[in-house]
């Protein structure tokens, strides 16, 4: 899987918007941009993807570069349950139908303040 | 619709005994892959499995550990004579069987192994 770099941490105050940043300047035509976040003492969760246009769910957005060599995760207003380790992966197309292996690094340590 | 479900979710072991995690999947999933990370550590892939299948091993080591997916019952990551370096939270996901590309994995709560 394409490497990713995110900065180490970060910090926010509690009901502002968060921009979680992510550079992927070797990502291949066909990886798909995923976010999971894991919280405390907890298994990661699912936040959102996309390949090329801007995402938006209950969660979170997806921010997209037009080159796609970085994008951006948007919480439009953070609480503090928010505060998570979030992690950009780039997903290659699998060997096998339906495998969906991730390959995670490091991540961005997200503080909110109350 | 039951999550991933883990169990045990706290182990304790001494050195030299086996460790025995378990992993049932959700409903109709029949891919699971378990995940390492050790504290304060990013999560590290360790293996891949379908049914009966290992798919991608890549990441386990190469000595004391083992998995399976059975066709009944739940997938089992085996540690034999665990060391203090195996003390980690272990993570089991699955996925369905044609979730292409852009599906994603559903997360356990992991199971925390410590050994003293």
């Amino acid at each position: 899987d394409a490497k990713t770099t995110q900065p180490n941490s970060m910090e926010s105050n509690e009901e502002e918007p968060v921009h979680l940043p992510c550079n992927h300047s070797t990502i291949s035509g066909t990886d798909y941009i995923h976010w999971y976040r894991q919280l405390p003492s907890q298994g990661p969760e699912y936040v959102i993807h996309g390949l090329t246009s801007n995402v938006n769910n209950r969660m979170a957005s997806l921010a997209i570069a037009e080159d796609r060599k970085s994008s951006t995760l948007i919480l439009h207003r953070a609480t503090l349950r928010d505060a998570a380790v979030y992690y950009c992966i780039l997903r290659d197309p699998p060997l096998i139908q339906g495998a969906q292996k991730l390959v995670f690094g490091q991540g961005t340590r997200l503080t909110i303040n109350p | 619709n039951a999550g991933v479900m883990q169990n045990p979710r706290h182990l304790v072991r001494r050195r030299g005994q086996e460790a025995r995690l378990r992993c049932s999947p959700m409903k109709g999933h029949s891919h699971v892959y378990w995940y390492r990370q050790l504290p304060e550590e990013g999560l590290k892939f360790m293996v891949y499995l379908q049914k009966e299948n290992i798919i991608d091993e890549s990441g386990m080591p190469k000595e004391r550990f083992s998995a399976e997916f059975p066709k009944e019952g739940p997938s089992i990551l085996r540690i034999q004579q665990v060391v203090r370096g195996d003390s980690a939270a272990y993570f089991c996901a699955s996925s369905p069987p044609s979730s292409g590309r852009a599906g994603e994995l559903f997360f356990g709560e992991g199971s925390r192994l410590t050994v003293l």
